[in-house]
């Protein structure tokens, strides 16, 4: 079945720690985003992809970095630099700029910073 | 600035009863307007938007567009429990959406 799969789904860290969460797609997307969701705070861009080795900020991007070395692949790190981690986060892909606007997402990743 | 509002933040309701969610946006870039439900993890798509006035439809939910005013509303009529969802709107410029904070409905038996 084609989707998004983000990994994991659950994760703890200690403070200070760098964490980097999954997401493989097999869409064939070109375009590839993370969001990040907090209670009350809707969804809100960390970084996309519109291509291979190419990725632009967000909204929100410090305190993450990403890479795009796969068309099916765009993990994101958050580092010990991002202020307050614990989050929900969600991967998202796109037929790009061909497309209309649909983005399928991920089943997302919960992380909890301690 | 918010790129998109939601109003209300919150709505509870009785099973059978019509609901109508809006959304307002800023005009800058805009590409298309999208509507997704998020009952707990990922949210799924619903409708796309980019047409004044013309009415998409799914079975209960509906959706229209109004270019002119900036904004758009999202019916659900005959409301069932399995609608309790968080409702996102959000808006395309270029390649990224920019959400809304979301409508969280309760429908309630």
């Amino acid at each position: 079945d084609g989707g998004i799969t983000q990994s994991p789904k659950y994760l703890f860290r200690k403070e200070g720690q760098n964490v980097t969460l999954s997401c493989e797609q097999n869409l064939n997307h070109d375009a590839m985003y993370w969001y990040r969701q907090d209670p009350g705070q809707g969804l809100r861009l960390i970084y996309y992809s519109q291509i291979v080795n190419d990725f632009q900020k967000g909204d929100i991007a410090e305190g993450y970095s990403v890479s795009r070395e796969k068309k099916e692949s765009f993990p994101l790190t958050v580092t010990s630099a991002q202020k307050n981690p614990t989050a929900f986060y969600l991967c998202a892909s796109s037929m790009g700029q061909t497309n209309t606007g649909e983005l399928f997402f991920g089943e997302g990743s919960r992380l909890t910073v301690l | 600035e918010d790129k998109v509002v939601q109003s209300p933040l919150s709505l509870v309701v009785h099973e059978g009863d019509t609901v109508t969610l809006n959304c307002s946006y800023e005009v800058t870039n805009f590409r298309s307007l999208l509507w997704y439900k998020q009952e707990k993890k990922a949210p799924t798509f619903l409708f796309m938007l980019t047409s004044s006035g013309i009415e998409k439809k799914s079975g209960r939910l509906s959706s229209i567009l109004d270019k002119k005013e900036l904004f758009s509303i999202l019916n659900i009529t005959a409301t069932q429990t399995g609608d309790s969802a968080v409702y996102l709107c959000a808006r395309r410029s270029g390649y990224a959406l920019n959400f809304g904070k979301g409508t969280s409905l309760l429908v309630t038996p």
